[in-house]
């Protein structure tokens, strides 16, 4: 089946500082997904993007669809100590029509220091 | 936002008993409902596809007989954990698809103990 791969694996930074993570995949995705979960939580959903090119932000975060539907990279501006978590990519497992199942990445634990 | 909860949140249970999680879509219908299971450090992995009225879909490798998925209604899914056993200590996370958006939600997880 379809693989993301995601890197780094984890990130220990200080407050302020930006912070970059990407996702790799063999196959072409049509939409890529980015995910944050807190520990104890359920991920929930930060940014999606649905077309290659597209560069989408959600206040600090900034994310993009490469073009060659094979990649696509989270940026955190300025991050706080709430930034604390792990972060996952996610895409579709399918052609995606509504029917698609998620495949994640492995995630990213994004540690802060204060 | 869509919310999506899941009971209980956490529960112990001794080995070789039954356990029940719910996942309910809150204000949204969702004919789909995905169960996944965590283990620490680790990603999301898919267990099942539950469907609404029809039978559930388990990804390679999960046993149907001991996960035993129940999705009555648009709103509601449940999985049941058959003779549980330590090894099935995990993380288990829900996630609804809204019907009519097919925006995907996950539900908060219920941490499972099996002593």
């Amino acid at each position: 089946g379809q693989q993301l791969n995601q890197s780094p694996q984890s990130m220990f930074i200080q407050e302020g500082e930006d912070v970059s993570m990407n996702c790799t995949s063999s196959s072409i995705f049509n939409t890529w997904l980015w995910y944050k979960q807190d520990p104890g939580e359920g991920p929930v959903l930060l940014i999606a993007l649905y077309k290659a090119g597209e560069l989408t932000s959600n206040g600090r975060l900034t994310a993009q669809f490469g073009i060659t539907r094979k990649d696509s990279f989270l940026n955190i501006s300025a991050s706080i100590p709430s930034d604390v978590g792990i972060y996952f990519c996610a895409g579709p497992s399918n052609s995606g029509g509504s029917n698609y199942k998620l495949t994640f990445g492995k995630g990213t634990l994004l540690t802060v220091n204060p | 936002g869509a919310v999506v909860s899941q009971h209980p949140s956490w529960v112990i249970c001794k080995s070789g008993t039954s356990v029940k999680i719910e996942c309910r879509s809150l204000d949204f219908q969702a004919t789909t409902m995905f169960w996944y299971r965590q283990f620490p450090k680790q990603s999301l992995m898919l267990m099942a596809t539950s469907n609404e009225g029809s039978k559930a879909t388990y990804e390679q490798g999960v046993e149907k007989d001991k996960f035993l998925i129940n999705h009555a209604s648009l709103t509601l899914s449940t999985l049941t954990v058959t003779s549980a056993h330590p090894e099935d200590s995990s993380f288990y996370i829900c996630s609804a698809r809204d019907t009519a958006t097919y925006e995907q939600y996950f539900g908060p997880g219920t941490r499972l103990t099996v002593t």
